[in-house]
């Protein structure tokens, strides 16, 4: 059964740099998605994309964030300048669109910002 | 702003019984609806989708929808101690790339 697959699983970085979480979503899905979740709490929507662009994005998704498409499998969320609070398990999701909307999540890259 | 409640629990059960997790949603436009499972440090694992008044079944498992009462509700029936997760009710206006808005989860204990 086709998956959403994300590396890495485990990033540790210092507080100011910039980390790339790459996500492989599930090959004929249109729509992908950034998700995270701060430990003990909610899963919160990041940004949504499709058709090669930005189509949706939550107050989170603020300018030190970003999303990319490089090439035709992977998706990338770019975080320019981490900080503490950055620190969360970061979801990737992909649907095929739709009147289901069902969305598809991948293990997930768990960033800790020291 | 969209909100989705969920009682956090413990909801505690004993392996065999019914199982019984509710939400609610403040969105009236709300279009799909869907119960994720998530387990410690897991990623969210799709169990049920409901987009129509009424219920669906899915082998242990059934979604029920109130849209004039804006209530989701899950039942597993014959509870495993496999089903003691976190359940995570998620909500979607039913626009084309818009977020799920996700409640906080109901721990599920099934005790054996």
């Amino acid at each position: 059964e086709p998956e959403v697959t994300q590396t890495p699983s485990h990033q540790v970085t210092q507080m100011g740099q910039e980390v790339i979480l790459r996500c492989v979503p599930i090959s004929n899905h249109l729509y992908f998605y950034w998700y995270r979740q701060i430990l003990g709490q909610k899963v919160e929507f990041l940004v949504s994309f499709y058709n090669n662009e930005i189509s949706e994005k939550s107050e989170i998704f603020d300018d030190q964030f970003s999303v990319e498409r490089p090439d035709g499998s992977n998706f990338t969320l770019k975080i320019r300048s981490t900080k503490l609070e950055d620190s969360a398990m970061y979801f990737c999701a992909s649907g095929a669109g739709g009147p289901e909307e069902t969305q598809y999540f991948g293990p997930g890259t768990r960033l800790l910002v020291l | 702003q969209k909100e989705v409640e969920q009682n956090s629990g413990p909801l505690s059960v004993p392996e065999g019984a019914i199982a019984s997790l509710n939400c609610t949603y403040s969105d009236r436009g709300s279009q799909s609806f869907f119960w994720y499972r998530q387990y410690s440090g897991k990623s969210p694992e799709l169990i049920m989708s409901i987009y129509s008044n009424g219920d669906k079944e899915d082998g242990r498992f059934t979604a029920q929808l109130n849209k004039a009462s804006q209530y989701v509700s899950l039942l597993i029936r014959d509870s495993q101690p496999s089903d003691s997760a976190t359940y995570l009710c998620a909500v979607h206006s039913g626009g084309g790339a818009d977020g799920l808005t996700f409640g906080k989860g109901t721990h599920l204990i099934i005790q054996p």
